[in-house]
This record gives C-alpha cells, sequence and structure tokens, in this order.
C-alpha cells in the first residue's frame, strides 16, 4: 500500500485566499483524522471521520474551516477565507483499529 | 478528560549511548493504548512502539523499549545505542477504547539530539 497520500505537500497562498488540502487514506480504512502542528501549539486534532461521517470536530478553530469525506477514499480540508496564523503544517493520518498512519502532511504558507 | 504529559522539552544523548524519554498521563480509563511516535526533520510521523494496557509486558521494538508503569500512570520510551537517525521529535499518545472511537491524545513532544 502506498500509505497514507496528500495534496499538495507545500502551498503557498494569500491572506484572503480559498485552500483545499486533500487526503487519500489507506484503503480498508475506516477512520480518518485532520491535525495541525504548529511550534506554538503543537500538535491538534482539528477533526475526525469514523465511515466517512464527522465524529468529532471541536478542534476546528472556526467555520472559516470546513472538512468533507464524500467517499471511504477521500477527504478535503478547506480554509476560507485563509489568513497568515493558519500557516502550519497539516496531516492526515487513518486508522483501522488502534494504529494510526500519517501522510507526509502539506506545509501551508499563508502570507 | 485525559492528558498526556511529557516534561522534557529537549534531550540530548552520545551515540551509542542510551536516554530514557518520559511520559505520563491521566485517565480514568482501563482499556486503552499508548503510543511512540518519532518525527524526523522529514516531519514524518512513524510509530515506533505501542502499548496495550491490559498488557503487564513491556513491549520492545529492536533498541527500543517502554517502562509501562500503569499503576502510576507512566510510559516511558528507552532507546538504546543511540543512532545519529534517531534525531527526530518524539510524541507520546494515548488512546482510549471506551468510547469506541480511536481519537488520539498527545503529548508536546521531547526533542531529541543525538550527539557525535
Amino acid at each position: 500500500d502506498a500509505g497514507v497520500i496528500q495534496s499538495p505537500r507545500h502551498e503557498v497562498t494569500e491572506m484572503g485566499q480559498e485552500v483545499t488540502l486533500r487526503c487519500k487514506p489507506i484503503s480498508g480504512h475506516n477512520s480518518l483524522f485532520w491535525y495541525r502542528q504548529t511550534m506554538m501549539r503543537g500538535l491538534e486534532l482539528l477533526i475526525y471521520f469514523n465511515n466517512n461521517v464527522p465524529i468529532d470536530d471541536s478542534g476546528m478553530p472556526e467555520d472559516r474551516f470546513s472538512a468533507k469525506m464524500p467517499n471511504a477514499s477521500f477527504s478535503t480540508l478547506k480554509i476560507q477565507p485563509s489568513e497568515p496564523r493558519d500557516s502550519a503544517v497539516y496531516f492526515c493520518a487513518s486508522s483501522s483499529l488502534d494504529e494510526q498512519y500519517f501522510g507526509p502532511g502539506t506545509r501551508l504558507t499563508v502570507t | 478528560a485525559q492528558t498526556v504529559t511529557q516534561s522534557q522539552p529537549e534531550m540530548s544523548v552520545q551515540e551509542a549511548e542510551t536516554v530514557t524519554l518520559s511520559c505520563t498521563y491521566d485517565t480514568s480509563e482501563s482499556n486503552y493504548y499508548l503510543f511512540w511516535y518519532k518525527q524526523p526533520p522529514s516531519r514524518q510521523m512513524i510509530l515506533v512502539i505501542r502499548q496495550e494496557a491490559y498488557k503487564q509486558q513491556n513491549a520492545t521494538e529492536n533498541r527500543f523499549s517502554v517502562n509501562f508503569q500503569k499503576a502510576a500512570k507512566s510510559f516511558s520510551l528507552k532507546i538504546s545505542d543511540s543512532q545519529l537517525g534517531d534525531t527526530a521529535m518524539y510524541f507520546c499518545a494515548f488512546m482510549s477504547m471506551g468510547s469506541g472511537t480511536y481519537k488520539y491524545i498527545f503529548g508536546t513532544g521531547t526533542r531529541l539530539k543525538v550527539l557525535a
């Protein structure tokens, strides 16, 4: 298996623009997680899905953030409009039971 | 609420020496899992070792082993024969099975530097 795939790996955008991050989980995994990592706040869970259904989105910072999982093999995290404080590395992870497998992350820079 | 605490922000060790990273957690659950993840400069999160709370035997993976003290809620990671490639950020994580979900709680990490 190719592991968790994320795209793009790097994204640079201007404040106010819409940003969409993509994730393809490992085939057969039924849980998917979106994390954000910054120096100041460490690794934060934003939202997670179980069987394509959002279970806990309490970590989503504000309404500018939204996540979808239209099917078992694809998820998106959207930021609209983006702000400089959204600059971070965003990880997607998937699991079938207890072990989470992380993607390589997307480094987002908002100028 | 569950919490995970890593009290050592940074550590260093000489190559070939042994180092122990500490992690404590707080939970009222009895059935849970604990993990150590490694994040090298490439930023990829890599699972190093896992421990099921119901198992008394400490987990071991090659040069990596844990000291799991359930009563003390302590879960330390020991790295033997440290190698330069062990230089990374190490995160301790907790997952409770009580709610039937698989949500992780991560510690703030320990930055380990292996010195040549």
